[in-house]
């Protein structure tokens, strides 16, 4: 069946340095990637997004590179803080539907001071 | 902040209970939308609605039972639960279907006894 992973269930990395998420999706219609944060007791916040027609994205210290060859997405953080400590989700959909997402496990990152 | 806010943050309920979860989005969205979350599960996508109607019912159990009197409001009707419906329900709004989900509300985290 359809599923999207993360490879590591918990990511510990000092402050300051350089975070790299990882994801493995295996349906290969899907087109449309997002990337999540969650923080303890909150609701899950969107962090940045992609198509397929797109292999590399950037916002405020966050890269979301894609590679659908091997069906793989990864989530760069740069100069990790204390503040990015939480749960780390992938997604997927097809573009016309984005609503109907299909979500990783998720991978705890952990931010040592 | 987000804009989508989700009453009650938290809920014990027998098994023979009836009660609702309630979701009110204040972005001008319609679309809304149900994910269950469990411990060490994936967000499972339970309900999507578009303009107040149902377009996805994710194979969810009919002791679930939800409502969109509007596009501001989303409820789920509980009742006769079990003890694995424990969980956090969280609500979710996008603009429509095809646009990218990015506001998610708090949560509603639901004991079963």
């Amino acid at each position: 069946g359809e599923s999207v992973g993360l490879h590591l269930p918990t990511l510990s990395v000092q402050e300051g340095d350089n975070s790299i998420i990882n994801c493995a999706y295996s349906n290969s219609a899907s087109d449309y990637f997002i990337w999540y944060k969650q923080e303890s007791g909150k609701g899950p916040q969107f962090i940045i997004d992609i198509r397929s027609n797109m292999d590399k994205r950037q916002g405020q210290r966050v890269t979301v590179l894609l590679n659908k060859t091997v069906k793989h997405l990864s989530l760069q953080i740069a100069a990790t803080q204390p503040g990015d400590s939480a749960v780390y989700f992938c997604a997927e959909s097809i573009s016309s539907n984005t609503g109907k997402l299909i979500f990783g496990q998720g991978t705890t990152l952990q931010v040592k001071p | 902040e987000t804009g989508v806010t989700q009453t009650p943050r938290h809920l014990v309920m027998g098994m023979t209970n009836k009660k609702s979860l309630k979701c009110e989005q204040h972005l001008g969205h319609n679309a809304m939308y149900w994910y269950k979350q469990s411990a060490k599960k994936p967000l499972e996508l339970m309900f999507v609605y578009n303009f107040k109607e149902q377009t996805e019912n994710n194979s969810v159990p009919s002791r679930f039972s939800p409502e969109c009197p509007n596009s501001s409001h989303l409820f789920l009707h509980l009742h006769t639960l079990q003890p694995e419906d424990s969980a956090l329900y969280l609500c979710a709004s996008s603009q429509d279907r095809v646009t990218a989900m990015g506001d998610f509300g708090p949560g509603t985290r639901l004991l079963v006894l």
